[in-house]
């Protein structure tokens, strides 16, 4: 079956544009992640969703970062008034349930110039 | 705090054996998993461990000690294509897998 799949693959961005980026998870997976990876770094936690409801917002690093899951299914990362310090790739995750292994789409590599 | 611990990188040869050791302390734990990221890719899930031990699965292998605070992925018969970032990552006991990432470790395969 397909896998988490996730748009734009690449998104350049003038500081000040506001971007938003897609994630479409597993058919039938109840949990959706986002986390930010920096260059040479891990990936970090930015959200979690369980069906629509979001239940940990703890990781966004800014009011500027806003994140819904409307109908329990895709999910649109948005980012207002982008920065710099912005450029990272935005991973998204899905599981079938709460505890469950994540399996990730492709990521979006955004660029702030 | 979170905190993890791994080698930045490491380097081995074709058909060698290879141990990615990872250090953990986390507040709340619920397993942890291994991920293999190539270069550019999403992160591909390896291996989970919940219970003290080593879980194998062909080629790659996983250990936890939970009261060590301490795991490491086990690469047997390396090949090329196993030169990726190995990324450690402890599950928190938040009601749902927050992982945390380690920075990874960069293994590089030489023929």
């Amino acid at each position: 079956g397909a896998g988490v799949s996730q748009s734009p693959r690449y998104k350049v961005a003038k500081r000040g544009q506001d971007v938003a980026l897609r994630c479409d998870p597993i058919s039938g997976h109840v949990s959706l992640f986002w986390y930010q990876q920096a260059l040479g770094q891990g990936p970090e936690f930015l959200t979690y969703f369980q069906n629509e409801a979001q239940l940990d917002k703890s990781g966004l690093p800014s009011d500027r970062f806003f994140a819904e899951r409307p109908e329990g299914s895709v999910s649109t990362l948005k980012i207002q008034r982008t920065q710099q310090e912005d450029s990272a790739v935005y991973l998204c995750a899905s599981s079938e349930d709460r505890g469950e292994t994540q399996y990730f789409g492709p990521g979006t590599r955004l660029l702030v110039l | 705090g979170q905190n993890i611990d791994q080698p930045t990188e490491m380097t081995a040869t074709e058909g060698a054996i290879v141990q990615i050791n990872c250090t953990y302390q986390t507040s709340g734990f619920n397993g942890l998993f291994w991920y293999q990221q190539h270069a550019g890719e999403a992160p591909t899930f390896l291996s989970y461990n919940v219970l003290d031990g080593l879980e194998e699965k062909g080629r790659f292998s996983s250990f936890l000690s939970r009261s060590k605070g301490y795991s490491y992925l086990l690469l047997k018969e390396l090949q090329m294509k196993d030169s990726a970032s190995y990324l450690c990552a402890p599950g928190g006991d938040t009601g749902f897998q927050k992982l945390v990432f380690g920075t990874g470790t960069r293994l590089l395969v030489s023929p």
